[in-house]
């Protein structure tokens, strides 16, 4: 059974730091590992989608990087700002699973002024 | 972009009523549907997968018989909590897949913005 694990549950930065997200995954065997993004009380927004044969993605100030083989995505922000405090879930789609998605536990994160 | 829509945002119901929850592609047909449940500060739980025109597919622990799952159409699928009680309060979410194999719409689910169900 797939399970899915993000450190730090919770984390807050000053304004203008850049940080990393962790996502690990128990079971190698993806199709691709998928980030997304929850406002509190509301739906995920997808930011990045990375493909099993991929080694990162980017996206603006974002960037994320797999490593199937140790089980390991990271989500990079550079330059955090206060909008983009909100909780970021990692979820992974298994290989001939049938698009379901194994979310993570999220991580919680704060950017103050 | 692909836009998925759930109605309502919002819902409080007594206990023991019925809640029916919408989920709608606006601009794309789903051939497949998925919802999820959410606890605070917790993460997202497939309950079932839902497939146009045919049965959805539970997930292990759920209930089929309280959780009717109903996928009519392309562009509609609906979630009615049965008999609803105090612990089935939670935020309910869906999202869709369109049926194309290639491109950025076949590989993504996109997710509606999550209904509130509260049971006094």
């Amino acid at each position: 059974k797939q399970e899915v694990t993000q450190i730090p549950a919770a984390l807050s930065v000053p304004e203008g730091e850049n940080l990393v997200l962790n996502c690990s995954f128990t079971d190698s065997a993806i199709y691709n590992l998928q980030w997304f993004r929850q406002d509190p009380g509301k739906g995920l927004t997808s930011l990045l989608l990375i493909q099993s044969s991929q080694r990162e993605q980017t996206s603006g100030r974002l960037n994320a990087s797999l490593d199937k083989s140790s089980g390991r995505s990271t989500l990079y922000i550079a330059a955090s700002q206060p909008g983009d405090s909100a909780t970021y879930l990692c979820a992974v789609r298994r290989t001939g699973g049938g698009n379901k998605l194994t979310f993570g536990t999220g991580t919680q994160l704060k950017v103050e002024l | 972009g692909a836009v998925v829509s759930q109605h309502p945002s919002r819902v409080i119901c007594k206990s023991g009523t019925s809640v029916k929850i919408e989920c709608r592609s606006l601009d794309f047909q789903a051939t497949t549907m998925f919802w999820y449940r959410q606890f605070p500060k917790k993460s997202l739980m497939l309950m079932a997968t839902s497939n146009e025109g045919s049965k959805a597919t539970y997930e292990q622990g759920v209930e089929k018989d309280k959780f009717l799952i109903n996928h009519a159409s392309l562009t509609l699928s609906t979630l009615t909590v049965t008999s609803a009680h105090p612990e089935d309060s939670s935020f309910y979410i869906c999202s869709a897949r369109s049926p194309g194999t290639s491109g950025r719409a076949g590989y993504e689910q996109y997710f509606g913005p999550g209904t509130r169900l509260t049971v006094t």
